[in-house]
């Protein structure tokens, strides 16, 4: 089974300037998370879709933050704009069921964020 | 609201010798709880779970833990650890009254040959 997918691995961006985040979870998978993991620091949820829905976005910043899971599979996170301390590792997740499911969470390799 | 906490930043053992991570938890209702390693540049992987039954669970790579309601803990362990198992390790609660997935700090697990 394929795993959770994410791209880029890496991106180096400016203060100021905007990016995106893509996520493919795996197949069949209900819900979809993002995390926000800084050097240091276990991983912060930053949204949860059930489907194509939000469950929390409670700690998304939504000034400048947004997130949408389309048809409920893919997902984009985007910055806009970027501050230096959103250099960060951006992982996303997949289970097959959500809200108050037993069941796992699988992750993707992440996209490190570098801003400068 | 949920939390997790693992008191130990790091741990250091000798290849051969057992090897505990500590973890304890905070929940409203009752506890799911889960052990995740991350290996550098490399997503979070799935050790075990927890969600009822035999407080002791068994996982991947030899891993396991124990669930102590009366303790709030669900540390992890391993009888004799190898070299290989030099990672960080997270532990992740969900409360069954709630649907996030929240994680610790982490600790970094160094095992010397």
């Amino acid at each position: 089974e394929a795993g959770v997918a994410q791209s880029p691995r890496y991106k180096i961006i400016e203060k100021r300037q905007s990016v995106a985040f893509w996520c493919n979870p795996i197949s069949g998978h209900a819900t979809l998370y993002w995390y926000q993991q800084i050097l240091g620091q276990g991983p912060k949820l930053l949204i949860q879709f059930q489907n194509n829905g939000v469950v929390d976005d409670s700690q998304l910043p939504k000034d400048r933050f947004s997130a949408e899971r389309l048809k409920g599979v893919d997902s984009t996170l985007k910055i806009q704009p970027a501050k230096l301390e959103d250099s960060a590792v951006y992982l996303c997740a997949s289970s097959l069921v959500g809200l108050t499911s037993n069941t796992e969470a699988f992750f993707g390799q992440g996209t490190r964020l570098t801003v400068v | 609201a949920q939390s997790v906490a693992q008191p130990e930043d790091q741990v250091n053992v000798a290849e051969g010798n057992p090897l505990t991570v500590k973890c304890t938890y905070s929940v409203s209702g009752n506890p799911y709880l889960f052990w995740y390693v991350q290996y550098p540049n490399r997503g979070l992987q799935f050790l075990l779970k927890y969600i009822t039954g035999d407080n002791l669970v068994k996982g991947s790579y030899g891993f396991e833990a124990e669930f102590n309601k009366s303790q709030t803990s669900f540390h992890l362990k391993k009888p004799s650890a190898l070299v290989s198992d030099s990672a960080l390790y997270f532990c992740a609660v969900r409360d069954t009254n709630d649907y996030k997935l929240s994680f610790g700090a982490g600790t970094t697990v160094t095992v010397r040959a």
